[in-house]
């Protein structure tokens, strides 16, 4: 198993919808993490972090960490054209912050 | 403020030659790392430099690869004898001082080896 597996995509939604993106780790993979956004041709940029279980909001983005099931969300309220990009998760193993990432899924958001 | 900066921005070179990759980090951010992203793949971790510790090299990919950083500032990250499976966007990030510290990316160099 990967560290850090996501769904590659598209995820095509709607404007004005709910994107749901989600990830699931290793045992190895377990201390924090984050969802940064990249566009084409771009470095990522950092969307949101989460550390503890439940759920962790900002603005149109909630984030849910569910260390039992060992998976994490990005949820994306009132999806907009310009949220289209790649979404990549990372996670750290607790040492040195090392951080891991999935390959990223590609959201589309359509008018 | 400014951000961290890479150069050049874009590289070809001919398989077999040797090149250098510049990351200037945000200033005053003592953690510094180097990824390499793939077509179609997700970040892969290089090289981690925090102050004056020994960097943590457990994802250089061959002995071809190698980084430093001097004065806690400026990284150079090489690489020797470049083959064509060398060829990706090399990221740099840098953070305050590391841990669950928020790291910043820039821009790039995008390497193509021939």
């Amino acid at each position: 198993q990967k560290e850090v597996e996501q769904n590659s995509g598209p995820l095509s939604v709607p404007e004005g919808a709910i994107a749901s993106l989600n990830c699931t780790y290793s045992d190895r993979v377990s201390q924090s993490f984050f969802w940064y956004r990249q566009y084409s041709g771009k470095s990522p940029e950092l969307i949101m972090s989460i550390y503890s279980n439940g759920d962790k909001e900002d603005g149109r983005f909630t984030a849910q960490l569910n260390k039992a099931s060992q998976y994490v969300s990005l949820l994306i309220r009132d999806s907009q054209p310009s949220d289209s990009a790649t979404y990549l998760c990372a996670g750290d193993t607790g040492t040195a912050s090392k951080l891991t990432f999935g390959t990223g899924t590609r959201l589309q958001v359509t008018l | 403020g400014a951000g961290v900066s890479q150069s050049p921005s874009n590289k070809v070179t001919e398989k077999g030659k040797d090149v250098e990759l510049r990351c200037d980090p945000i200033s005053g951010h003592t953690a510094l790392y180097w990824y390499r992203q793939s077509l179609g793949q997700g970040l892969e971790f290089l090289i981690y430099f925090q102050g004056n510790s020994a960097p943590d090299k457990s994802g250089l990919p061959s002995d071809r690869f190698s980084a430093e950083r001097t004065g806690g500032s400026v990284s150079t990250l090489t690489i020797q004898r470049t083959q064509q499976e060398d060829s990706a966007v090399y990221l740099c990030a840098s953070s305050q001082r590391g841990g669950r510290e928020t790291q910043y990316f820039g821009p790039g160099t995008r390497l193509l080896v021939l």
